[in-house]
C-alpha cells in the first residue's frame, strides 16, 4: 500500500486479556520495525524484522510479548495477560533497506492500547 | 552502544523565532543521525537524516541539522518558526550495521506561540 497501514488505531482492554495488534508494511519493503511510545518516555525499540531472517527479539520487555510476519508482509504484535503497564502507543515501522538505515523508516500512525 | 540525548523535553518559541532544538549522540561507530517530527495522533515522519555526506543537512519544512563530530551533536535549527511547526521531534542515531534499528531520544515538544 501507499503508506504502513495499522489497526486498530485505539484498543481499550481488561488487565489479563490478550491483545492483537495488525501492521501492514509498504509493499516491498523487506524490514519491519515495532516500537513502543510511553508517555514521556520516547520510543522504545521491541522487535525487528529483516526478510526471512530470524526476528531481532531483544528489545521484547516480557515473554508476554511476542510478534510474528507472515510471508514477509503483515507482522502480528501480540500482548498475553495484559498489565497496565503495557498501555502505551505501539508503532509500526517499514523500510526499504535494514542495516544502514539510509531509507529512514516509514511509520504507521499507531495503535494506542489503554489497558483497565 | 548508541544512544541520543535530547536536551529538553519542552521547548516554546515565539511565532517567527529561532527554532534550536538540541540533541547529543554517542557512537561507537560513524554515526548515522535522523530528525523526526511527530505531529498529534498520527506517526512519526522523516525530516532529514545524516548518513557520512554532507555535514549540514538540509530537511522539509525549512528545517535543517548540523553534524558536528567533535561535539558529537545534531542539533536542529529552523530560522523563523511556524504555528505548524507545533509538534514532538525525535533524534535518533543508527549504526548503520546489520542490527538495523534506530535509537530514539524521548523526544522534545515544541510549543510557537502567536
Amino acid at each position: 500500500g501507499a503508506g504502513v497501514s495499522q489497526s486498530p488505531s485505539n484498543k481499550v482492554t481488561e488487565k489479563g486479556k490478550d491483545v492483537e495488534l495488525r501492521c501492514d508494511p509498504i509493499s516491498g519493503h523487506t524490514a519491519l520495525y515495532w516500537y513502543r511510545q510511553s508517555l514521556g518516555q520516547g520510543l522504545e525499540f521491541l522487535i525487528y524484522f529483516q526478510g526471512n531472517s530470524a526476528p531481532d527479539k531483544s528489545g521484547l520487555p516480557s515473554d508476554r510479548f511476542s510478534a510474528e510476519r507472515t510471508g514477509g508482509s503483515v507482522s502480528t504484535l501480540t500482548i498475553q495477560r495484559t498489565q497496565q503497564e503495557d498501555s502505551a502507543v505501539y508503532l509500526c515501522a517499514s523500510s526499504l533497506v535494514s542495516g544502514t538505515g539510509y531509507y529512514g523508516y516509514t511509520f504507521g500512525s499507531g495503535t494506542r492500547l489503554t489497558v483497565v | 552502544a548508541q544512544s541520543v540525548t535530547q536536551l529538553g523535553s519542552h521547548v516554546s518559541v515565539s511565532e517567527g523565532a529561532l527554532v534550536l532544538l538540541r540533541c547529543n549522540y554517542s557512537s561507537s561507530v560513524p554515526p548515522y543521525l535522523f530528525w523526526y517530527v511527530q505531529y498529534p495522533n498520527q506517526g512519526l515522519q522523516l525530516l532529514l537524516k545524516y548518513t557520512s555526506a554532507a555535514t549540514l543537512v538540509k530537511g522539509i519544512n525549512g528545517f535543517e541539522a548540523e553534524f558536528k563530530k567533535s561535539e558529537t551533536s545534531f542539533h536542529l535549527t529552523k530560522p523563523s518558526a511556524h504555528m505548524s511547526d507545533a509538534a514532538e521531534y525525535f533524534c535518533a542515531v543508527s549504526d548503520g550495521g546489520s542490527q538495523g534499528n534506530l535509537i530514539f531520544g524521548k523526544g522534545t515538544k515544541l510549543s510557537v506561540k502567536p
